[in-house]
């Protein structure tokens, strides 16, 4: 099946500084990439809707300047947590589609 | 906005028990996906029911869509230990790509 692969992992950042994650689709194009927010013992929520080319659509509630995202290529979507705080600490999955959806790993977001 | 309500939660049952979970929605889907997912990791497909009143098996686990294909549930039969973790049903909108999760149901099995 198609693969979609997530960097990092894990990542630890201090309090007011920006992290970047990257979603990539290794074996196919993905004009359309998800990404999705998942806090402890909770299920995914869905953040966003990034389109290669144009602009993210983001669903209710989760603010576009504070999560940057950019879909430069067919084959990767990076979201960038700007001025992280604590409260954004959480499990963040990507998801891109060939005939269905496919995950990410995901990445452990902890904000000191 | 298309939700999907998932019951229980969190269940915790002895090994050997069988098991159901639902899934309801007040929209139609053009599929259904249950997944499960361990600590630490995406979610992984299990299976994808479309058609309207679709039963699929996965050796002891029984996936049903509904009729009006705005409900599903998993029955797993003879739980064991290995069947813990973190079961999520999702719709998918007309394209099959924006996939909404419900709230999950928790399993723990105990041997």
């Amino acid at each position: 099946g198609a693969v979609v692969s997530q960097h990092p992992s894990r990542v630890i950042c201090k309090s007011g500084t920006s992290v970047k994650i990257e979603c990539r689709s290794l074996d196919f194009q993905a004009t359309t990439m998800f990404w999705y927010r998942q806090f402890p013992k909770q299920s995914l929520m869905l953040m966003a809707t990034s389109n290669e080319g144009s602009k993210a659509t983001y669903e209710q509630g989760v603010e576009k300047d504070k999560f940057l995202i950019n879909h430069a290529s067919l084959t990767l979507s990076t979201l960038t947590v700007t001025s992280a705080h604590p409260e954004d600490s959480s499990f963040y999955i990507c998801s891109a589609a060939q005939g269905r959806a496919f995950f990410g790993q995901g990445t452990r977001l902890t904000v000191v | 906005t298309q939700l999907l309500e998932q019951s229980p939660q969190f269940l915790s049952i002895q090994e050997g028990e069988n098991l159901t979970v639902y899934c309801n929605s007040s929209s139609v889907f053009s599929s259904l996906q249950w997944y499960r997912q361990e600590p630490g990791e995406g979610p992984v497909l299990l299976v994808t029911v479309v058609t309207g009143g679709e039963v699929k098996k996965l050796k002891r686990l029984t996936f049903q869509f509904g009729d009006a294909r705005k409900d599903s549930s998993l029955h797993i039969t003879a739980a064991q230990p290995g069947d813990t973790g973190l079961y999520l049903c999702a719709g998918a909108d007309t394209g099959g790509f924006k996939t909404i999760f419900g709230a999950g149901t928790r399993l723990f099995v105990k041997a």
